[in-house]
C-alpha cells in the first residue's frame, strides 16, 4: 500500500441524487479525515475519525452529509439530495495516532452536479 | 476563526530560487505544513516544521519560521519546471486535529 486511495476519481450526477465516495487510508493509519476543496480555495475540514469513532464534525457538514468508518479501515462519505453547491473536490487524508504525525492525502474525488 | 494568508501567484525563471510566503493568526499553532497540489491531483506533503523550530532544510527545500511575526516561508532552490503547481501553507493548533489551509500560491516556472 503506497498511499491513500479514493474512489471514484470523478463523479457527475444530477441535482437531487445521492452519491457515495470511498476512502482507503494508508494501512497502519488509524486516523482518517475528510476535507472539501472548492475552486480557488484551500481544503476545508469536514470530519475526522479515530478508528471507527467519528470524533469531530465541522459545521460545514450539513445533515445531508454522513460519513462512516464501520470497521476502522475504509471510510465512506455520502451526500444525499445533492445541490449545486456540493460541487467540489472531496479529499481524504490519514495519519498515525499521534498529534505529531502529518496527514497524508489521497487524489480526491471530484464531484460535479448538473 | 483562525486564518492563513498567502499571496496567490508567483512566477520565477527555471534555475532561480522561489520563495513562497505565508502568515497565520493562530498563536497556538503547533505544526506548520507545506503541501503541493498539481492539476487534478490531491495534496502531496512536502515538509513541515514544529513551532519551536525556526528553520528546517530538506534537499532543495528550506522552511523558515518567524513565530513572533507568525510568518512562514518556503524556499525552493534551483526551481525546475516540474515544481510548477499550487503550494498550500497549513497549520494545526494545539489539541486540534484539523488542518487550516491558506488559499494556495500558484507557482509558474518559466523555462
Amino acid at each position: 500500500d503506497t498511499g491513500v486511495s479514493q474512489d471514484p476519481r470523478h463523479k457527475i450526477t444530477k441535482r437531487g441524487q445521492n452519491v457515495t465516495f470511498r476512502c482507503d487510508p494508508i494501512s497502519e493509519h488509524n486516523r482518517l479525515y475528510w476535507y472539501r476543496q472548492t475552486l480557488g480555495q484551500g481544503p476545508e475540514f469536514l470530519t475526522y475519525f479515530q478508528n471507527e469513532a467519528q470524533l469531530e464534525k465541522s459545521r460545514l457538514l450539513s445533515d445531508r452529509f454522513s460519513a462512516e468508518r464501520p470497521k476502522g479501515s475504509f471510510s465512506t462519505l455520502e451526500i444525499q439530495r445533492t445541490e449545486q453547491g456540493d460541487s467540489a473536490m472531496y479529499l481524504c487524508a490519514s495519519s498515525l495516532d499521534s498529534p505529531l504525525q502529518p496527514q497524508h492525502f489521497g487524489d480526491g474525488t471530484r464531484l460535479s452536479i448538473l | 476563526g483562525e486564518d492563513v494568508e498567502q499571496s496567490l501567484f508567483l512566477s520565477v525563471r527555471e534555475g532561480d530560487s522561489s520563495v513562497i510566503n505565508c502568515t497565520y493568526t493562530d498563536s497556538s499553532s503547533t505544526y506548520l505544513y507545506w503541501y503541493k497540489q498539481e492539476p487534478g491531483a490531491g495534496l502531496q506533503l512536502l515538509t513541515y516544521i514544529f513551532s519551536n523550530m525556526d528553520m528546517k532544510q530538506d534537499q532543495r527545500l528550506t522552511v523558515l519560521l518567524n513565530k513572533k511575526d507568525k510568518h512562514l516561508s518556503l524556499r525552493i532552490a534551483d526551481t525546475q519546471t516540474g515544481d510548477s503547481a499550487i503550494y498550500f501553507c497549513a497549520e494545526i493548533g494545539a489539541g486540534s486535529y484539523q488542518l487550516t489551509f491558506g488559499k494556495g500560491t500558484k507557482l509558474s516556472v518559466i523555462p
